[in-house]
C-alpha cells in the first residue's frame, strides 16, 4: 500500500514568516512530486512540482526533495493570509500502472495578519 | 487557455439511482484521471483514461465506470448509488502519460445521495 504522509495541522504562521510543509512518502518508485493548494470548497491547483534531489524555487515558494530519506517539503516564505488552504502533498510513479497520483491528507495552512 | 471543465456543478440523487458526470480536458491533453475527494479519505484515484482506453484503476467496485472518447473528453458514471458515494468527484488531465506530467483539476462535480 503506498502511503502518503503529512501533518494535518493546523499549521498557523504569522503574516511574513516562513511557512514549512513536510511530506514523507513509502514507494521507493515514485518519480514525481507535487505540491497543490486546496481553498475551502475549490478543487485542487497545481503550485509546485520536482523529480530531482534538492530545490526548486518559483517565486516565494521552494520544493525540497531528498529520495533517499524518501522526503518532501514546500518552504512558503512571506507568507500572506491569501495562502491560507489546505496544502496537499502528491506522489507519482513513472508510466504504467504507477501513473496515479496518491496523495496525502494534507496540511491546514492559517496565516494571520 | 481554457481549463478542464466538469458539468454537472453540483448533483442531488437518491439511493439506488445511477449518475454521469462528464468531463472536458485541457484542450491538448490526452490523459484524463478521475478522483473522488472526501473529509474522511481525502483523495483517492478512481480510474486514468489515455487514447480511448482504460490504462489505471483504483480500489473502487465495478459501480463505478468510465469512458474516454476520441477528442479525449471522459465521462465517469456510477451505478446503483449508496449514501456513502456522496463526494467531490474531479477530474485531472496531462498532456500524457510520462510520470513528470503535471495533473491539472477540474472544478469538480459535487454529488450529495439522499
Amino acid at each position: 500500500q503506498k502511503e502518503v504522509e503529512q501533518n494535518s495541522g493546523p499549521l498557523s504562521v504569522p503574516e511574513g514568516a516562513i511557512a514549512s510543509l513536510n511530506c514523507t512518502y513509502s514507494d521507493r518508485g515514485s518519480q514525481s512530486f507535487f505540491w497543490y493548494r486546496q481553498y475551502s470548497g475549490k478543487s485542487p491547483e497545481l503550485i509546485m512540482f520536482i523529480y530531482s534531489n534538492g530545490d526548486k524555487e518559483d517565486g516565494r515558494f521552494t520544493a525540497q526533495l531528498n529520495k533517499a530519506s524518501q522526503y518532501v517539503s514546500l518552504l512558503i516564505r512571506d507568507s500572506q493570509p491569501s495562502d491560507s488552504a489546505t496544502y496537499l502533498c502528491a506522489v507519482i510513479g513513472d508510466g504504467g500502472s504507477n501513473y496515479k497520483l496518491t496523495f496525502g491528507k494534507g496540511t491546514l495552512l492559517t496565516v494571520n495578519p | 487557455k481554457a481549463g478542464v471543465t466538469q458539468t454537472p456543478r453540483y448533483l442531488i440523487k437518491t439511493r439506488g439511482q445511477q449518475v454521469t458526470l462528464s468531463c472536458s480536458p485541457i484542450s491538448g491533453h490526452r490523459s484524463v484521471s478521475w478522483y473522488q475527494q472526501t473529509p474522511g479519505q481525502g483523495l483517492q484515484f478512481l480510474f486514468e483514461y489515455f487514447s480511448e482506453t482504460q490504462r489505471n484503476k483504483g480500489n473502487f467496485p465495478g459501480r463505478f465506470s468510465g469512458r474516454q472518447f476520441s477528442n479525449s473528453r471522459s465521462e465517469m458514471n456510477v451505478s446503483t448509488l449508496e449514501l456513502g458515494d456522496s463526494a467531490l468527484y474531479l477530474c485531472a488531465s496531462s498532456l500524457d502519460r510520462g510520470g513528470g506530467q503535471p495533473q491539472h483539476f477540474g472544478d469538480g462535480t459535487r454529488l450529495s445521495i439522499l
